[in-house]
């Protein structure tokens, strides 16, 4: 059962203009979310995060979104820039399993290309 | 950010035998560890937790006879995989985390993955 769901394995944009990488859960008790980037033959890179208390996060050209009614959250990256091409992984926690053994769980990511 | 590498990068393996991998954090003290599998388009799955001295602790349904886990020091972690058989040819990931790193999620650091291929 997949409990983070990226339904759009490949997205394409031009660059300039917004990306937009759209994540769904199921579990309830999650109330952490991130997103991961990855470029082929590296591991995943932490991007930004966000605790359920919010509904957005920025960072730069990096926003996330938050909608914990609908279990949905997106990651927007405005400009899109050509080296922002890579497979972005959304994941999710619930931290109240205690300790710093934070489990996360990913979903399939998505593959975002940007072209010039 | 903290490194952690991963050895080694690809490894093709005839049936029956067992292989190891192994995950370093080269720059910082690793308390805990975590191994992921990756099947073709499909999402990381967490297979084991490893806190350093202690005994792993794996996910509803990965065999721990078979998946081998050491955390014996701060900054090293193996994987080995026993009998390995087609089935288990797949990408293994590791990530660490430990004191000076947070103990948030996003401080968890991945390594670059093993492709493993079983023949």
């Amino acid at each position: 059962d997949q409990q983070v769901k990226q339904n759009s394995p490949s997205l394409s944009v031009q660059e300039g203009r917004i990306s937009i990488l759209n994540c769904d859960y199921t579990n309830s008790m999650f109330d952490y979310f991130l997103w991961y980037k990855k470029y082929p033959a590296e591991g995943p890179t932490f991007l930004i995060s966000i605790s359920s208390i919010k509904d957005k996060n920025e960072d730069g050209r990096f926003t996330v979104f938050l909608n914990k009614s609908a279990k949905h959250l997106s990651l927007h990256i405005v400009p899109s820039q050509p080296g922002d091409s890579a497979v972005y992984f959304c994941a999710a926690s619930d931290s109240w399993q205690g300790g710093s053994n934070y489990k996360l769980t990913f979903g399939k990511g998505t593959l975002l290309t940007v072209n010039p | 950010g903290a490194v952690v590498s991963q050895h080694p990068s690809w490894v093709i393996c005839k049936s029956g035998t067992s292989v190891k991998i192994e995950c370093r954090s080269l720059d910082f003290q690793a308390t805990t560890m975590f191994w992921y599998r990756q099947f073709p388009k499909q999402s990381l799955m967490l297979m084991a937790t490893s806190n350093e001295g202690s005994k792993a602790t794996y996910e509803q349904g990965v065999e721990k006879d078979k998946f081998l886990i050491n955390h014996a020091s701060l900054t090293l972690s193996t994987l080995t995989v026993t009998s390995a058989h087609p089935e288990d040819s797949s990408f293994y990931i590791c990530s660490a985390s430990g004191p000076g790193q947070g103990n948030s999620q996003e401080t968890q650091y991945f390594g670059p993955g093993t492709r493993l291929l079983v023949l």
